[in-house]
């Protein structure tokens, strides 16, 4: 039973334009999403956050949004550079669940020079 | 300051076999998490240590799986009698309490 879901398992994007990567739950008890960025042969590496009781976050070229009605949050990136390019891992928390992350199965993200 | 670290970084071994992987968390970091990654999947919770307090080990597949935590420093999951399922790459992260967790990165184990 997934509770993170992340639909595309790959996405190419040329340089400068637009990167969406999706991710749904189901569990309404989450109260915090996360973004990790995983390059090969490296752990994860925390991206960016927000908050369950937020609609928007953003940090430079990241911005990640959430509708909780719908269960879904996506994360944005623009401009795409090449060194985007990695596995993006969507998680989501219960802070009264050991703070345990539960993630998505990631998405491949291609940025073409 | 040093990152979260792991050994080995990897590790191939033979069905029946039982193995030992160790991971050292950010000084002052009280938290410590264990995952894997299967291939092709996301990565699945295993266990969680925070301070003295009993360690949630609800994510564990199997009793073949334990974990050990000294203190807030070093942590070391076992595998007893290593099964190919097995297979799969062994993250683990720290955190100062509710805070981000921060990952090594893993130790990739091969059972044959």
């Amino acid at each position: 039973d997934q509770q993170v879901k992340q639909n595309s398992p790959s996405l190419s994007v040329q340089e400068g334009r637009i990167s969406i990567l999706n991710c749904d739950y189901t569990n309404s008890m989450f109260d915090y999403f996360l973004w990790y960025k995983k390059y090969p042969a490296e752990g994860p590496t925390f991206l960016i956050s927000i908050s369950s009781i937020k609609d928007k976050n953003e940090d430079g070229r990241f911005t990640v949004f959430l509708n909780k009605s719908a269960k879904h949050l996506s994360l944005h990136i623009v401009p795409s550079q090449p060194g985007d390019s990695a596995v993006y891992f969507c998680a989501a928390v219960r802070m009264d669940s050991s703070y345990k992350l539960i993630f998505g199965s990631g998405t491949r993200l291609l940025v073409r020079p | 300051g040093a990152g979260v670290s792991q050994s080995p970084s990897n590790k191939v071994t033979e069905k029946g076999k039982d193995v030992e992987l160790r991971c050292d968390p950010i000084s002052g970091h009280t938290a410590l998490y264990w995952y894997r990654q299967r291939l092709g999947q996301g990565l699945e919770f295993l266990i969680y240590f925070q301070g003295n307090s009993a360690p949630d080990k609800s994510g564990l597949p199997s009793d073949r799986f334990s974990a050990e935590r000294t203190g807030e420093s070093v942590s070391t999951l076992t595998i007893q009698r290593t099964q190919q399922e097995d297979s799969a790459v062994y993250l683990c992260a720290s955190s100062r309490v509710a805070d981000t967790q921060y990952f090594g990165p893993g130790t990739r184990l091969t059972v044959l």
